[in-house]
């Protein structure tokens, strides 16, 4: 079935350094991939989307290119900040009618000042 | 505020009990999505309504249950609670399939 897998975390940095979490998926057909972000306390909120191959998605200084030839669209962010420190999740929705979402596990980010 | 609204923000209930998760999606997004949030099994898909219909079903437990309203509210029932149940229970709406999804800011579920 389609699935996302992410790096485990936590990812500990300091501040101003380079950030990467790796993410694959395995899916059917053509699927939508997200990066979410949620900070302590709420839901999430989407951080950058891209609908089909070699799309780059960016927000916020983040980026993520969806590379189909190698099932990965891995979130990159060139200095990090003390305020990015969240949970990220990966996510794929499908070519199907259904819309639903399939999520990663999570990668915690701390970043220190 | 993401626009979809999510009541109450924390329950804590007792097991063998019922409770009732209320979500208003964002104006004019006509599908709920349910999803649940736990420690051990990440974020789950529970159940999807679009425009009051089902449109698709996830991992939901039969003692789980939910319907979307003409207005578009949606409710998640819960009933013979499980100290497993305990979790946080986030609600998404969407325009359209695959376009991505707008988060509620979830009901924090503790069944003791």
């Amino acid at each position: 079935g389609d699935s996302v897998t992410q790096m485990e975390g936590p990812v500990t940095l300091s501040e101003e350094a380079f950030l990467t979490i790796n993410c694959t998926y395995t899916a059917t057909g053509y699927p939508s991939l997200f990066w979410y972000v949620q900070y302590p306390g709420e839901g999430l909120q989407l951080l950058l989307k891209a609908t089909k191959a070699d799309d780059k998605g960016s927000n916020k200084g983040f980026e993520a290119t969806y590379r189909k030839e190698t099932t990965s669209f891995h979130l990159e962010k060139g200095s990090v900040q003390v305020s990015d420190s969240a949970v990220y999740f990966c996510a794929l929705s499908t070519s199907s009618n259904t819309g639903k979402l399939i999520f990663g596990q999570g990668t915690t980010l701390q970043v220190k000042p | 505020d993401s626009g979809v609204t999510q009541t109450p923000k924390h329950l804590i209930t007792a097991t063998g009990q019922r409770v009732t998760l209320r979500c208003s999606p964002r104006s004019g997004d006509l599908s709920v999505y349910w999803y649940q949030q736990s420690l051990d099994q990440g974020l789950q898909f529970l159940i999807q309504y679009y425009n009051g219909e089902e449109r698709a079903k996830g991992n939901i437990l039969e003692r789980f249950s939910a319907q979307q309203f003409p207005d578009l509210h949606s409710e998640l029932n819960l009933s013979s609670l499980e100290l497993g149940d305990s979790a946080l229970y986030f609600c998404a709406s969407s325009a359209e399939t695959g376009a991505g999804y707008t988060f509620g800011s979830g009901t924090r579920l503790t069944v003791v």
